[in-house]
């Protein structure tokens, strides 16, 4: 099974500096998604960043990039020039390519609550 | 990208009566959705794989007499909460995978209050 772990529960960080948040995650599979959403006070569900763990290059959204480690099944995302807009729950998700039990399930993280301060 | 329309945003029942709660794909076909309940401060637990055509998929633990899940057609899923009770206040999101099963997209999400 697979699981994914965000060891962070809460981050605080000043307007413009920047801040990484970590993820870790644990599976035998060897294809596979892994991806950053943002859950802001509205709740919806907006996804930041994805990455395809063949592609060895990290993938990168205008502020956001992640580190992707696969042999140390690492994956943080770092976010730069922080804006107030930025504060959310952020969760880290893992989805493998193989179909399991009929369907590509997405496992998340415990999530970490990010707050940019003024 | 794709959009999932969830309805309705906000529900309050009272309690033994059921709320059904909708998943509609808008632009595109799912033969797939998922079903999530998020407690505060909580992560996403999926609760249900909703298939067309064929019987949900239930996680470990979930009641799938309590929480029925009908996927009526290619894009739209179902989710009912019968004889709901104080406890099963919380936010219930469902999402479909995309073209190429490379992301999932969300739907608004669903709070629902048991009084």
């Amino acid at each position: 099974a697979q699981t994914v772990t965000q060891s962070q529960p809460e981050m605080s960080v000043q307007e413009a500096e920047t801040v990484t948040l970590s993820c870790t995650y644990d599976t035998s599979e060897n294809n596979y998604y892994l991806f950053w959403y943002k859950q802001p006070p509205s709740r919806q569900m907006i996804l930041v960043i994805r990455q395809e763990a063949y592609k060895q290059q990290n993938a990168t959204e205008n502020r956001f990039s992640v580190n992707f480690q696969k042999a140390a099944k690492s994956f943080s995302l770092k976010i730069s020039d922080s804006q107030l807009g930025d504060t959310a729950m952020y969760f880290c998700a893992f989805m493998p390519t193989r179909i399991i039990q009929g369907a590509q399930k997405l496992v998340f993280g415990q999530g970490t609550r990010l707050t940019i301060n003024p | 990208g794709a959009v999932v329309s969830q309805h309705p945003s906000r529900v309050i029942c009272k309690s033994g009566t059921s709320v059904k709660i909708e998943c509609r794909s808008l632009d595109f076909q799912a033969t797939t959705m998922f079903w999530y309940r998020q407690f505060p401060k909580q992560s996403l637990m999926l609760m249900a794989t909703s298939n067309e055509g064929s019987k949900a998929t239930y996680e470990q633990g979930v009641e799938k007499d309590k929480f029925l899940i009908n996927h009526a057609s290619l894009t739209l899923s179902t989710l009912t909460v019968t004889s709901a009770h104080p406890e099963d206040s919380s936010f219930y999101i469902c999402s479909a995978p995309g073209q190429g099963n490379t992301e999932a997209f969300f739907g608004q999400g669903t709070r629902l209050t048991v009084v």
